[in-house]
């Protein structure tokens, strides 16, 4: 069965470093998220992305953080300058986009990557 | 925040069913009921979702009552594997996913 993978799956970095976070989506999917999980609370949503564009971003996806979709399988989320605070599971899931809204697509996620910052 | 409210935990036996309810009276018309769930700090997993009609797969079945104002998630036959936090959420269109804090499903042998 098709699955989305992610890599590497634990990254350690120091405060102010670059980290890039790379995805595998489901490779028919068209539609492409990112979402994190600081431990013990909720995931929360990072930024969507399709047609080769954000499609919405939340109030967490500042300029520290960039999306790409490199070629044609990959897509990585970029963090400039990391903080303590960005330590967390980062989640990436896609969907198929078969359906038009207000139809939905069912997302599929990863397994995660866990970023520590030190 | 989540438009859906759900019990904070909740215990099952082994081999038992599992009922997860969920609460989402502000759900609008065109919004699918969707239930994921997280088994440690691993992703989300996908296990159903309707709109109107029960439905059902090989996981489980997802009973929509006729108003939609709520939903009850089933497990069948529980086993130890499905302890895990269940997350309901309402959701139309490709906009993201908002989770709240789910249910903790402990099943117990």
């Amino acid at each position: 069965e098709p699955e989305v993978t992610q890599t590497p799956s634990h990254q350690v970095t120091q405060m102010g470093q670059e980290v890039i976070l790379r995805c595998v989506p489901i490779s028919n999917h068209l539609y492409f998220y990112w979402y994190r999980q600081i431990l013990g609370q909720k995931v929360e949503f990072l930024v969507s992305f399709y047609n080769n564009e954000i499609s919405e971003k939340s109030e967490i996806f500042d300029d520290q953080f960039s999306v790409e979709r490199p070629d044609g399988s990959n897509f990585t989320l970029k963090i400039r300058s990391t903080k303590l605070e960005d330590s967390a599971m980062y989640f990436c899931a896609s969907s198929e986009l078969v359906s038009l809204a207000p139809l939905t697509d069912t997302q599929y996620f990863g397994p995660g990557t866990r970023l520590t910052v030190l | 925040d989540a438009k859906t409210t759900q019990p904070t935990s909740m215990d099952c036996a082994e081999g038992r069913a599992a009922n997860l309810p969920c609460n989402h009276s502000t759900i609008s018309g065109n919004e699918y009921v969707y239930w994921y769930r997280q088994i440690h700090s691993q992703g989300p997993q996908y296990i159903i979702h309707g709109l109107k009609n029960n439905e059902t797969n090989e996981m489980a079945s997802l009973i929509i009552t006729e108003d939609r104002k709520s939903s009850t998630l089933i497990l069948p036959h529980a086993t130890l594997r499905d302890t895990a936090v269940y997350y309901c959420i309402v959701i139309s269109g490709n906009t993201p996913l908002v989770f709240g804090k789910g249910t903790r499903l402990s099943v117990i042998a």
